[in-house]
C-alpha cells in the first residue's frame, strides 16, 4: 500500500494567514492527489483534484501544487471558514489510501 | 443536487455482521463507482473498496475476506455488507461518489454522505 504522511499534524494560524500543508507518498503518485477539508460531524469536501486542479466552487485562496512524491495545499488568506480538518488522497493505485489528516487551528 | 445518505445500525454486536445502505438522492447511480470509506474515532480515512453500478467490485485486501458490496439500481442504493467485527471495526462509515473529471480512469471522490457512527460492542 502507498503510504501518505502529512505534516504537520496541528497548524495554529491567524486569519489572514498564509498556511501549507505538505503530503508526502511513500512513492510516485503524480498527479493523483486529491485534498479534502473536512469540519467536525460534517462529511469531507473535496477541494483539489489531480494534484492542483480547485473543484469547481472551491474558493481561489486555496492551491494545490507538487509532484511525484511530495505535494502541498496553500491557502492564501485564512478565512475563519477554514478552520477545520484537512486530508490528501492518493488514488494513482489501489488501495486508495488518506493522509492522517492536519487539523488547522486559530492562534 | 445530488445527496447521499448512509443509513444503518448504530450498534453492532462482535462477531456479527454489519450492514449499511447508502441512498443516492437527486441523481442515478448508474455509469457512477460508489465507494465506502470509515474513519475511527482519532485516526485516518480508511477506503474500503468500491462498486460499479452494474456490480462489478474492488476491495481493499485489508477487508477483502470480509467485506461485499451490493447495488440495488431499482432503489437508487449501494450496500455494505462487514462480517465478523469486531472492536476496530468501530468508525464513522461513509459512503462517497467516485468521479473522473477528466475521464482518464482515475477517481476521486467528489460527493461524499454525512456518514454514520457505527459502534461494535456487547
Amino acid at each position: 500500500d502507498i503510504e501518505m504522511t502529512q505534516s504537520p499534524s496541528t497548524l495554529s494560524a491567524s486569519v489572514g494567514d498564509r498556511v501549507t500543508i505538505t503530503c508526502r507518498a511513500s512513492q510516485s503518485i503524480t498527479p493523483w492527489l486529491a485534498w479534502y477539508q473536512q469540519k467536525p460531524g460534517k462529511a469531507p469536501k473535496l477541494l483539489i483534484y489531480k494534484a492542483s486542479t480547485l473543484e469547481s466552487g472551491v474558493p481561489s485562496r486555496f492551491s494545490g501544487s507538487g509532484s511525484g512524491t511530495e505535494f502541498t495545499l496553500t491557502i492564501s488568506s485564512l478565512q475563519p471558514d477554514d478552520f477545520a480538518t484537512y486530508h490528501c488522497q492518493q488514488y494513482n493505485s489501489y488501495p486508495y489510501t488518506f493522509g492522517q489528516g492536519t487539523k488547522l487551528e486559530i492562534k | 443536487q445530488v445527496q447521499l445518505q448512509e443509513s444503518g445500525p448504530g450498534l453492532v454486536k462482535p462477531s456479527e455482521t454489519l450492514s449499511l445502505t447508502c441512498s443516492v438522492s437527486g441523481g442515478s447511480i448508474n455509469s457512477y463507482f460508489w465507494s465506502w470509506i470509515r474513519q475511527p474515532a482519532g485516526k485516518k480515512l480508511e477506503w474500503i473498496g468500491r462498486i460499479f453500478a452494474s456490480g462489478s467490485t474492488y476491495y481493499n485486501p485489508s477487508l477483502k475476506s470480509r467485506v461485499t458490496m451490493s447495488v440495488d439500481t431499482s432503489k437508487n442504493q449501494v450496500s455494505l455488507k462487514l462480517t465478523s467485527v469486531t472492536a476496530a471495526d468501530t468508525a464513522v462509515y461513509y459512503c462517497a461518489r467516485d468521479y473522473d473529471a477528466d475521464r482518464v480512469f482515475y477517481w476521486y471522490f467528489d460527493l461524499w454522505g454525512r456518514g454514520t457512527l457505527v459502534t461494535v460492542s456487547s
